[in-house]
Protein backbone atom coordinates (compact mmCIF):
# COMPACT_ATOMS: atom_id res chain seq x y z
CA UNK A 1 0.00 0.00 0.00
CA UNK A 2 0.80 3.61 -0.19
CA UNK A 3 3.15 4.22 2.60
CA UNK A 4 4.41 8.29 3.51
CA UNK A 5 7.01 9.49 5.64
CA UNK A 6 7.82 12.28 8.10
CA UNK A 7 10.71 13.40 9.49
CA UNK A 8 11.69 14.13 12.27
CA UNK A 9 9.25 12.81 14.25
CA UNK A 10 10.08 15.32 17.17
CA UNK A 11 11.37 18.66 17.53
CA UNK A 12 11.87 20.59 20.83
CA UNK A 13 13.61 23.69 19.54
CA UNK A 14 13.96 27.94 20.92
CA UNK A 15 11.87 30.41 20.11
CA UNK A 16 13.25 32.18 16.90
CA UNK A 17 14.39 28.80 15.51
CA UNK A 18 13.66 27.97 12.24
CA UNK A 19 12.24 24.34 12.14
CA UNK A 20 11.65 22.19 8.60
CA UNK A 21 10.00 19.00 8.24
CA UNK A 22 10.12 16.17 5.30
CA UNK A 23 7.62 14.40 4.07
CA UNK A 24 7.75 11.49 1.15
CA UNK A 25 5.61 9.75 -0.49
CA UNK A 26 8.39 5.98 -0.77
CA UNK A 27 6.35 3.72 -2.85
CA UNK A 28 4.91 6.25 -5.18
CA UNK A 29 4.96 9.46 -6.64
CA UNK A 30 2.85 12.16 -5.53
CA UNK A 31 2.48 15.44 -7.87
CA UNK A 32 0.33 16.75 -4.77
CA UNK A 33 0.66 16.34 -0.86
CA UNK A 34 -1.11 18.05 1.86
CA UNK A 35 -0.39 19.59 5.16
CA UNK A 36 -2.43 19.50 8.56
CA UNK A 37 -1.80 21.02 11.83
CA UNK A 38 -3.52 18.86 14.65
CA UNK A 39 -3.60 21.02 18.62
CA UNK A 40 -4.80 18.24 21.67
CA UNK A 41 -8.15 17.59 21.09
CA UNK A 42 -8.64 19.04 18.15
CA UNK A 43 -9.47 17.73 14.68
CA UNK A 44 -7.27 17.87 11.91
CA UNK A 45 -6.80 21.35 9.96
CA UNK A 46 -5.33 21.66 6.36
CA UNK A 47 -2.71 24.24 5.93
CA UNK A 48 -1.78 23.99 2.58
CA UNK A 49 -1.49 21.91 -0.55
CA UNK A 50 2.04 21.59 -1.56
CA UNK A 51 2.38 20.70 -6.02
CA UNK A 52 5.32 19.74 -7.27
CA UNK A 53 6.94 21.90 -9.39
CA UNK A 54 4.38 25.35 -8.40
CA UNK A 55 3.53 27.33 -5.52
CA UNK A 56 1.86 26.02 -2.87
CA UNK A 57 -1.71 26.98 -2.04
CA UNK A 58 -2.43 28.35 1.49
CA UNK A 59 -5.56 27.98 3.51
CA UNK A 60 -6.97 31.44 5.10
CA UNK A 61 -5.31 32.54 7.72
CA UNK A 62 -2.00 30.35 7.22
CA UNK A 63 0.73 33.02 7.01
CA UNK A 64 2.44 31.55 4.04
CA UNK A 65 5.64 33.69 4.93
CA UNK A 66 5.33 31.82 8.32
CA UNK A 67 5.31 28.03 6.34
CA UNK A 68 7.48 27.51 3.59
CA UNK A 69 6.51 24.56 1.57
CA UNK A 70 8.86 23.36 -1.03
CA UNK A 71 7.69 20.45 -3.42
CA UNK A 72 10.94 20.03 -5.69
CA UNK A 73 10.15 16.29 -6.46
CA UNK A 74 7.15 13.86 -7.28
CA UNK A 75 8.53 12.30 -3.43
CA UNK A 76 9.62 14.86 -1.28
CA UNK A 77 7.59 18.16 0.21
CA UNK A 78 8.99 20.01 2.91
CA UNK A 79 7.04 22.29 5.40
CA UNK A 80 9.55 25.13 6.92
CA UNK A 81 8.15 26.87 10.10
CA UNK A 82 9.60 30.35 10.37
CA UNK A 83 10.92 31.78 13.43
CA UNK A 84 8.88 29.58 15.10
CA UNK A 85 7.11 30.84 18.75
CA UNK A 86 5.53 28.91 21.16
CA UNK A 87 2.18 29.38 19.84
CA UNK A 88 3.39 27.18 16.81
CA UNK A 89 3.75 24.54 18.99
CA UNK A 90 1.50 21.00 17.49
CA UNK A 91 1.12 18.18 15.56
CA UNK A 92 2.42 18.70 12.20
CA UNK A 93 1.26 15.98 9.69
CA UNK A 94 1.41 15.53 5.83
CA UNK A 95 -0.32 13.27 3.76
CA UNK A 96 -0.44 12.23 -0.27
CA UNK A 97 -2.98 11.42 -2.44
CA UNK A 98 -3.03 7.32 -3.72
CA UNK A 99 -1.69 7.57 -7.26
CA UNK A 100 -4.91 6.68 -9.47
CA UNK A 101 -8.24 7.36 -10.53
CA UNK A 102 -10.32 10.05 -9.01
CA UNK A 103 -11.29 9.21 -5.37
CA UNK A 104 -8.65 7.76 -4.15
CA UNK A 105 -7.62 8.01 -0.27
CA UNK A 106 -5.26 10.15 1.32
CA UNK A 107 -2.30 8.45 3.01
CA UNK A 108 -0.64 10.03 6.29
CA UNK A 109 2.63 10.35 7.48
CA UNK A 110 3.16 9.52 11.11
CA UNK A 111 3.26 13.39 12.30
CA UNK A 112 5.76 15.71 13.55
CA UNK A 113 5.44 16.96 16.97
CA UNK A 114 6.87 21.02 17.33
CA UNK A 115 7.60 22.24 20.56
CA UNK A 116 8.44 25.27 20.89
CA UNK A 117 10.26 26.79 24.05
CA UNK B 1 -18.88 27.16 6.03
CA UNK B 2 -19.04 23.59 6.67
CA UNK B 3 -19.06 21.96 10.06
CA UNK B 4 -18.68 18.08 10.47
CA UNK B 5 -20.02 16.47 13.94
CA UNK B 6 -18.87 13.35 15.46
CA UNK B 7 -19.71 12.39 18.90
CA UNK B 8 -17.55 14.06 20.99
CA UNK B 9 -17.72 11.83 23.86
CA UNK B 10 -16.24 8.59 24.86
CA UNK B 11 -18.16 5.17 23.31
CA UNK B 12 -17.50 2.83 25.67
CA UNK B 13 -18.50 -1.29 24.19
CA UNK B 14 -18.19 -4.56 25.32
CA UNK B 15 -15.74 -6.67 23.59
CA UNK B 16 -18.22 -8.98 20.76
CA UNK B 17 -20.46 -5.96 20.19
CA UNK B 18 -21.03 -3.77 17.12
CA UNK B 19 -19.64 0.20 17.75
CA UNK B 20 -21.59 2.26 15.94
CA UNK B 21 -19.79 5.71 15.01
CA UNK B 22 -21.88 9.06 14.09
CA UNK B 23 -20.56 11.57 11.98
CA UNK B 24 -22.90 14.81 10.56
CA UNK B 25 -22.48 17.25 8.20
CA UNK B 26 -24.05 20.81 7.04
CA UNK B 27 -24.43 22.15 4.25
CA UNK B 28 -23.50 20.58 0.82
CA UNK B 29 -22.68 17.10 0.33
CA UNK B 30 -18.99 15.71 -0.36
CA UNK B 31 -17.94 14.44 -3.20
CA UNK B 32 -16.82 11.35 -0.74
CA UNK B 33 -15.90 10.93 2.90
CA UNK B 34 -13.83 8.86 4.24
CA UNK B 35 -13.21 7.17 7.69
CA UNK B 36 -9.63 7.13 9.10
CA UNK B 37 -8.11 5.52 12.72
CA UNK B 38 -5.71 7.35 14.91
CA UNK B 39 -3.77 6.25 17.75
CA UNK B 40 -2.41 8.67 20.02
CA UNK B 41 0.81 10.50 18.39
CA UNK B 42 0.31 8.89 15.03
CA UNK B 43 -0.58 10.42 11.90
CA UNK B 44 -4.29 8.80 10.65
CA UNK B 45 -4.38 5.94 9.07
CA UNK B 46 -6.84 4.87 6.11
CA UNK B 47 -9.74 2.53 6.58
CA UNK B 48 -12.80 3.21 4.43
CA UNK B 49 -13.54 5.71 1.30
CA UNK B 50 -16.87 5.68 -0.11
CA UNK B 51 -18.43 8.08 -2.87
CA UNK B 52 -22.08 10.54 -2.75
CA UNK B 53 -23.32 7.91 -4.89
CA UNK B 54 -22.70 4.73 -2.90
CA UNK B 55 -25.11 4.10 0.17
CA UNK B 56 -22.39 0.99 1.64
CA UNK B 57 -19.20 0.32 1.71
CA UNK B 58 -17.96 -2.75 3.70
CA UNK B 59 -14.44 -3.99 4.57
CA UNK B 60 -13.63 -6.91 6.62
CA UNK B 61 -15.60 -6.28 9.96
CA UNK B 62 -16.02 -2.87 8.72
CA UNK B 63 -18.87 -1.19 7.42
CA UNK B 64 -20.09 2.69 6.27
CA UNK B 65 -23.13 3.82 5.46
CA UNK B 66 -23.49 7.25 3.56
CA UNK B 67 -27.36 9.12 3.56
CA UNK B 68 -26.54 12.16 1.30
CA UNK B 69 -30.70 13.01 2.42
CA UNK B 70 -29.70 12.58 6.02
CA UNK B 71 -26.59 14.22 5.80
CA UNK B 72 -24.97 11.36 8.08
CA UNK B 73 -22.44 8.42 8.00
CA UNK B 74 -22.51 5.86 10.36
CA UNK B 75 -19.33 3.95 10.74
CA UNK B 76 -19.67 -0.04 12.15
CA UNK B 77 -17.13 -2.37 13.58
CA UNK B 78 -18.50 -5.63 14.16
CA UNK B 79 -17.42 -8.23 16.87
CA UNK B 80 -15.03 -5.16 18.26
CA UNK B 81 -12.08 -5.75 20.12
CA UNK B 82 -9.81 -3.96 22.47
CA UNK B 83 -7.50 -3.40 20.07
CA UNK B 84 -10.05 -1.85 18.47
CA UNK B 85 -9.75 1.05 20.97
CA UNK B 86 -8.36 4.38 19.02
CA UNK B 87 -10.01 7.80 17.69
CA UNK B 88 -12.19 8.12 14.97
CA UNK B 89 -12.21 10.23 12.15
CA UNK B 90 -14.53 11.13 9.37
CA UNK B 91 -12.77 13.13 6.85
CA UNK B 92 -14.90 14.89 3.32
CA UNK B 93 -13.76 15.59 0.01
CA UNK B 94 -15.37 17.88 -2.44
CA UNK B 95 -13.21 17.51 -5.09
CA UNK B 96 -14.37 14.55 -7.13
CA UNK B 97 -10.47 14.74 -8.57
CA UNK B 98 -8.68 14.71 -5.06
CA UNK B 99 -6.59 18.08 -5.65
CA UNK B 100 -8.47 19.55 -2.31
CA UNK B 101 -7.57 18.92 1.06
CA UNK B 102 -9.91 16.67 3.57
CA UNK B 103 -11.78 18.55 6.14
CA UNK B 104 -11.76 16.53 9.32
CA UNK B 105 -14.32 16.07 12.25
CA UNK B 106 -12.55 15.94 15.85
CA UNK B 107 -12.93 12.32 15.86
CA UNK B 108 -14.60 10.02 17.98
CA UNK B 109 -12.76 8.01 20.75
CA UNK B 110 -14.11 4.49 21.33
CA UNK B 111 -13.33 2.32 23.66
CA UNK B 112 -13.71 -1.71 23.81
CA UNK B 113 -13.65 -3.28 26.77
CA UNK B 114 -12.24 -7.20 27.55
Amino acid sequence: GAVVSQHPSRVICKSGTSVKIECRSLDFQATTMFWYRQFPKQSLMLMATSNEGSKATYEQGVEKDKFLINHASLTLSTLTVTSAHPEDSSFYICSARSPGPENQPQHFGDGTRLSIL
Amino acid sequence: SQKIEQNSEALNIQEGKTATLTCNYTNYSPAYLQWYRQDPGRGPVFLLLIRENEKEKRKERLKVTFDTTLKQSLFHITASQPADSATYLCALSYSGGGADGLTFGKGTHLIIQP
